[in-house]
C-alpha cells in the first residue's frame, strides 16, 4: 500500500519559489506501474490540478500554471517534487501530492496535503 | 479546458436519506469521470471511478452512473460518515478538472 507525505515550507515569501517534497513510502517512484502528481486547494475553495509525472520523465502541466510550475523525481530517495516560481497571495493553498496507477486515469493515493502560505 | 460544473452546490439530507449528486461536462469525456469525497481537514478519497466502478473498500451504497456529459453520484441510504464534500473529476484530457464540490450536511 503506497504511502506519500508533503514536506516543505509552510511560509513563502512573494515573488519567490515554492518547493516542495512528496515522499513515496510502499513502493519505488521509479516503477512503471505508478505515475505521480500535484493538486491545490485553496483554503475554503476547490481542487486544482498541477501537473503529473510518469516514470519516464514525461510530465504533464496545467496550462494555467505551465511558465512556473517544475515537477521532478528524485529516484535515490524515493521522492517527487514541486517547484513553484514567482509565487503571489493567489497560490496560498494545501498542497497534495498523489499518486495512481499507469493506465488509469485517477489518484488512489493521497498525502495528507501541506498549507503553503504566500506572505511577506 | 472541459469544464465541470456540479449541482447542487450544497445539501441537507438525514441519516437514512438517498442522494443523488449531479455533474456536467462541457463537452462529452465518455466515462473518464471520477468522484472523491473529502472530509474537512483531509485530502480527498476515491470512490468511483471511470463514471460507474467502485474503488476497493468503498461501500457498496455509493454508486455511479453516466457517460458523455452527465453523471451522477447516488448515495442511497446517507450514514453518519458520509457528510463531506464530494467532488467530480474529468481524466478525458489534460488538464485535468474538478467540479466545484457538492457539500452534504445534516438536516
Amino acid at each position: 500500500q503506497l504511502q506519500l507525505q508533503e514536506s516543505g515550507p509552510g511560509l513563502v515569501k512573494p515573488s519567490e519559489t515554492l518547493s516542495l517534497t512528496c515522499t513515496v513510502s510502499g513502493g519505488s517512484i521509479s516503477s512503471s506501474s505508478y505515475y505521480w502528481g500535484w493538486i491545490r486547494q485553496p483554503p475554503g475553495k476547490g481542487l486544482e490540478w498541477i501537473g503529473s509525472i510518469y516514470y519516464s520523465g514525461s510530465t504533464y502541466y496545467n496550462p494555467s500554471l505551465k511558465s512556473r510550475v517544475t515537477i521532478s523525481v528524485d529516484t535515490s530517495k524515493n521522492q517527487f517534487s514541486l517547484k513553484l516560481s514567482s509565487v503571489t497571495a493567489a497560490d496560498t493553498a494545501v498542497y497534495y501530492c498523489a499518486g495512481g496507477i499507469v493506465g488509469a486515469t485517477y489518484f488512489d493515493y493521497w498525502g495528507q496535503g501541506t498549507l503553503v502560505t504566500v506572505s511577506s | 479546458d472541459i469544464q465541470m460544473t456540479q449541482s447542487p452546490s450544497s445539501l441537507s439530507a438525514s441519516v437514512g436519506d438517498r442522494v443523488t449528486i449531479t455533474c456536467r461536462a462541457s463537452q462529452s469525456i465518455s466515462s473518464y469521470l471520477n468522484w472523491y469525497q473529502q472530509k474537512p481537514g483531509k485530502a480527498p478519497k476515491l470512490l468511483i471511478y471511470a463514471a460507474s466502478s467502485l474503488q476497493s473498500g468503498v461501500p457498496s451504497r455509493f454508486s455511479g452512473s453516466g457517460s458523455g456529459t452527465d453523471f451522477t453520484l447516488t448515495i442511497s441510504s446517507l450514514q453518519p460518515e458520509d457528510f463531506a464534500t464530494y467532488y467530480c473529476q474529468q481524466s478525458y484530457s489534460t488538464p485535468v478538472t474538478f467540479g466545484p464540490g457538492t457539500k452534504v450536511d445534516i438536516k
